[in-house]
């Protein structure tokens, strides 16, 4: 079955600091693929999305490129703020409506 | 509302009591899902709907948990005599047909069960 493998956390970062999280994933077809956000005390909320390979996905100075050749979806910004911290999720949906969540990596960072 | 909504936001009850939570989606999205989210976890799959059809029903974790869906909008998930593992929040989201461009999930905000 489909599956999304996502850097374990917790993350750790100063102010400024550059972030990657790592997901990768299996699926059969040509998934979408997602990162979602939950900052503390709030509901899940979209950060990005792409559809297809080579896709870009970026918001809020976040950026992932679907790469299907390496199955991966890797969550990058360059600059990161107190206000980043919260809980990330990578996520897939299969072209039949099936949703797999990576189990989540929780970003802390620090002034 | 615009947004996804869940009934109640909290539940408590009793070991052996059931319990019904609802789902009300977003008004024209067809595909709906139930998640579980224990302390400190990841969102662990449970159904989904599309339309009044659940064609994947693999992670119900027993058969003391069933869902349904009606007139292709509000969701109920059942859970029959609770057990303590059963305390989580439980995530309702929707989302526009498998497949369309736009098909990214909009959660709710969740019902946090408590079984004692």
């Amino acid at each position: 079955g489909d599956s999304v493998t996502q850097m374990e956390g917790p993350v750790t970062l100063s102010e400024e600091a550059f972030l990657t999280i790592n997901c990768t994933y299996t699926a059969t077809g040509y998934p979408s693929l997602f990162w979602y956000v939950q900052y503390p005390g709030e509901g899940l909320q979209l950060l990005l999305k792409a559809t297809k390979a080579d896709d870009k996905g970026s918001n809020k100075g976040f950026e992932a490129t679907y790469r299907k050749e390496t199955t991966s979806f890797h969550l990058e910004k360059g600059s990161v703020q107190v206000s980043d911290s919260a809980v990330y999720f990578c996520a897939l949906m299969s072209n039949a409506g099936k949703s797999t969540f990576g189990d989540g990596t929780t970003l802390t960072v620090k002034p | 509302g615009a947004g996804v909504s869940q009934s109640p936001s909290n539940k408590v009850t009793e070991k052996g009591k059931d319990v019904e939570l609802r789902c009300d989606p977003i008004s024209g999205h067809t595909a709906l899902y139930w998640y579980r989210q224990s302390l400190g976890q990841g969102l662990e799959f449970l159904i989904y709907f599309q339309g009044n059809s659940a064609p994947d029903k693999s992670g119900l974790p027993s058969d003391r948990f069933s869902a349904e869906r009606t007139g292709g909008s509000v969701s109920t998930l059942t859970i029959q005599r609770t057990q303590q593992e059963d305390s989580a929040v439980y995530l309702c989201a929707s989302s526009l047909a498998p497949g369309h461009p736009y098909n990214e999930q909009f959660f709710g905000p969740g019902t946090r069960l408590t079984v004692l």
